[in-house]
């Protein structure tokens, strides 16, 4: 089965880092970008960034530079997303999506619930 | 870059047909032909349902279809359904090499 399987809910204080993962199966992962977008409670799709596992060329939205850091280890077909200080403001569900060939996102993880709160 | 516009809310009728707008700039909308739509159901992740601003995946019904004029697109549902109620954002590509894809703000479609 084609899929993207995100990590689980995370539970953490402002100040303290986070890593978060997508690991992609049934399909050939280092030939498709992993896109990252957030969806803050109640709130529309904001689109973080992407990653091409199979040289790990990134790019990130300017909302989203230096804010976060995308990566990937295509030898376990992983995507990843970081924190190194997170803020309340970062409480939001984060999706990993699959980039298709016209720009469109044609397969989503189901999501991982980040919550910062002191 | 600035979030695409989308009407907060649509609704209609079962079997009606609904067409939802999608507003960007001669930078995004208007300068490539993808633009992409997603429905997301409360609590789920999206899910593609148009792409290439008028494809539509394999296994997505034929009652949802996508247009683009000058700046503007739209997703048009016909025959509306009560599974059809839920959220849809629009996404167009940007052509820049770091923002590269910027979303709508989302339309919440009412089933009555």
């Amino acid at each position: 089965e084609v899929q993207l399987v995100q990590s689980g809910a995370e539970v953490k204080k402002p100040g303290e880092s986070l890593k978060i993962s997508c690991k992609g199966s049934g399909y050939r992962f280092i030939s498709y970008w992993i896109g990252w977008v957030r969806q803050r409670p109640g709130k529309g799709l904001e689109w973080m960034g992407i990653i091409y596992p199979g040289d790990s060329d990134t790019r990130y939205s300017p909302s989203f530079q230096g804010q976060v850091t995308i990566s990937a280890d295509k030898s376990i077909s992983t995507a990843y997303l970081q924190w190194s200080s997170l803020k309340a403001s970062d409480t939001a569900i984060y999706y990993c999506a699959r980039r298709g060939d016209y720009v469109d996102l044609d397969l989503w993880g189901r999501g991982t619930l980040v919550t910062v709160s002191s | 870059q600035s979030a695409l516009t989308q009407p907060a809310s649509v609704s209609g009728s079962p079997g009606q047909s609904i067409t939802i707008s999608c507003t960007g700039t001669s930078s995004d909308v208007g300068s490539y032909n993808l633009v992409s739509w997603y429905r997301q159901h409360p609590g789920k992740a999206p899910k593609l349902m148009i792409y290439e601003g008028s494809k539509r995946p394999s296994g997505v019904s034929n009652r949802f279809s996508g247009s683009k004029s000058g700046n503007m697109a739209s997703l048009t549902i016909s025959g509306l359904q009560a599974e059809d109620e839920a959220d849809y954002y629009c996404c167009s590509y940007t052509g820049s090499s770091t923002f590269d894809v910027v979303f709508g703000g989302g339309t919440k479609l009412t089933v009555l």
